[in-house]
C-alpha cells in the first residue's frame, strides 16, 4: 500500500486559511488523493479527493503538485468546527471499491 | 453519497462475552470494511466483506475473532468474540458508493465498545 506523510499536529486562527500538507513519493500514476477528516467521537467524513488536477468544492480545495508527490488540502476560513484529524490517504484506481489505509494524519487545532 | 446505520453506538461488556455489531446501508454496495479504532490512535482496516464470499482479514486480525457475515448488498455485522478489555475500541464499517476511486467513502458512526 502507497503511504503518505502528514505532521502529526498543526494550529491556526479563526477566519484565517489552513494549508494541511501530505507528501506521497510513492504515489502511482493510477492512485487517487482523498482526504477525510474526523471530529471529536464522529466515523471518518469524506473532505475532497482528485487525480491530477486541483480541485474545488464547498468544503475545501485540493492543490496537487504537478508529479503528483505531494498535495495539499485548503481550509479558506477556518471556523471552530474544523478542528478535527485529517487524514490523506491514497486510494487504488482499481475498479471494484478498493480499501482504504489511514495513516497517522494531522491534528488541526483552530484557536478563536 | 451512501447513508449508513450503525448498531449499537455503543455498549459495555463483561470480559469472554461476544458483541455482534451491525451496519446497515441505504443502497447496494459490492463491499463494506470493517475497521478498528484504538483509544487515541487512527483506524485499521479489519476485513473487507464481499457480498457472497468469505471476508478477507487484514495481517493480525482472524475469522475466528472478528467473524463477519454479509448476506446481503446494504447490510453486514461484525462480531467480536471473545472479548477481553484489550478489544475495548471504536468499531466502524464503511462503504464507497461507487468503484473507481471517484467517489468517496462513507463511514459509519461507529460502536464506542468497552470490555470490563
Amino acid at each position: 500500500d502507497a503511504k503518505t506523510t502528514q505532521p502529526n499536529s498543526m494550529e491556526s486562527n479563526e477566519e484565517e486559511p489552513v494549508h494541511l500538507p501530505c507528501n506521497h513519493s510513492t504515489i502511482s500514476g493510477t492512485d487517487y488523493i482523498h482526504w477525510y477528516r474526523q471530529l471529536p467521537s464522529q466515523g471518518p467524513e469524506y473532505v475532497i479527493h482528485g487525480l491530477t488536477s486541483n480541485v474545488n468544492n464547498r468544503m475545501a480545495s485540493l492543490a496537487i503538485a504537478e508529479d503528483r508527490k505531494s498535495s495539499t488540502l485548503i481550509l479558506h476560513r477556518a471556523t471552530l468546527r474544523d478542528a478535527a484529524v485529517y487524514y490523506c490517504i491514497l486510494r487504488d484506481g482499481g475498479w471494484g471499491a478498493q480499501k482504504l489505509v489511514f495513516g497517522q494524519g494531522t491534528r488541526l487545532t483552530i484557536n478563536p | 453519497s451512501a447513508v449508513i446505520s450503525q448498531k449499537p453506538s455503543r455498549d459495555i461488556c463483561q470480559r469472554g462475552t461476544s458483541l455482534t455489531i451491525q451496519c446497515q446501508v441505504d443502497s447496494q454496495v459490492t463491499m463494506m470494511f470493517w475497521y478498528r479504532q484504538q483509544p487515541g490512535q487512527s483506524l485499521t482496516l479489519i476485513a473487507t466483506a464481499n457480498q457472497g464470499s468469505e471476508a478477507t482479514y487484514e495481517s493480525g486480525f482472524v475469522i475466528d475473532k472478528f467473524p463477519i457475515s454479509r448476506p446481503n448488498l446494504t447490510f453486514s455485522t461484525l462480531t467480536v468474540s471473545n472479548m477481553s478489555p484489550e478489544d475495548s475500541s471504536i468499531y466502524l464499517c464503511s462503504v464507497e458508493k461507487a468503484g473507481g476511486g471517484s467517489y468517496g467513502y462513507t463511514f459509519g458512526s461507529g460502536t464506542r465498545l468497552t470490555v470490563v
